[in-house]
């Protein structure tokens, strides 16, 4: 079975423009969570969708959005885009939500910030 | 939310030697705790977990200790292999069922 896959493996953008990257999650996992990871530190928690709703919200401002589909993928939106915002962001999914669920993580979408 | 921290931050230890690496927990709803494995470029890969009911659990060369009173849990690897190094991440799943994250800890292990 394929595992998290996430899309584009790497991005580079500019200062103010907008981003969206992608994530489809283990078969049959219907939790997708988006993590941003700066260098040197912890993933740091964004977003969790279950079942097609947002069920929880990291410190992050609202220039960061996300929406899960009906095949359980999702996308993470960024606006107005901050060279702070210059990360690695993880996808990671699980079978459902809460409970004792482990996460399995995806490789991760480079964002450059120029 | 939920605080964790993680100690120490880099790690050196001999071939065969035994590696343990501390995190505490500050939410007291907090009831599962994975660490994840990160090597130079690859996505974080869960190694072991541990749910709040139990105090240790070990796979072959690897376990981990929870202790729910002083709210802190541990990771032990014996037998380093040069194959353990990488950066070790403990995390705690808090009530609002969100993860937290330690800082890591770089793990070498010395030929």
């Amino acid at each position: 079975d394929a595992g998290v896959t996430q899309s584009p493996t790497h991005l580079i953008k500019t200062r103010g423009q907008q981003v969206t990257l992608r994530c489809s999650p283990i078969s049959g996992h219907k939790s997708v969570s988006w993590y941003q990871q700066v260098l040197g530190q912890g993933p740091q928690f964004i977003f969790q969708y279950y079942e097609k709703e947002e069920r929880g919200r990291g410190n992050f401002p609202d220039r960061f959005s996300a929406r899960q589909f009906p095949n359980y993928s999702s996308e993470l939106n960024v606006n107005a885009l901050l060279l702070g915002d210059s990360a690695l962001y993880l996808c990671a999914s699980s079978l459902a939500q809460g409970g004792y669920q482990p996460q399995h993580f995806g490789d991760g979408t480079r964002l450059s910030i120029l | 939310g939920e605080n964790v921290e993680q100690h120490p931050s880099t790690l050196s230890v001999q071939e065969g030697d035994s590696a343990v690496i501390k995190c505490t927990y500050s939410d007291s709803a907090s009831n599962y705790f994975p660490w994840y494995k990160q090597e130079l470029g690859k996505r974080p890969q869960l190694i072991i977990d541990i749910r709040s009911n139990v105090g240790e659990k070990k796979d072959q060369r690897i376990a981990v200790t929870l202790n729910k009173t002083a709210k802190h849990f541990s990771l032990h690897i014996t037998e380093t292999q040069p194959e353990d190094s990488a950066v070790y991440f403990c995390a705690a799943m808090g009530g609002g069922n969100q993860f937290y994250f330690g800082t890591g800890t770089s793990l070498t292990v010395i030929p």
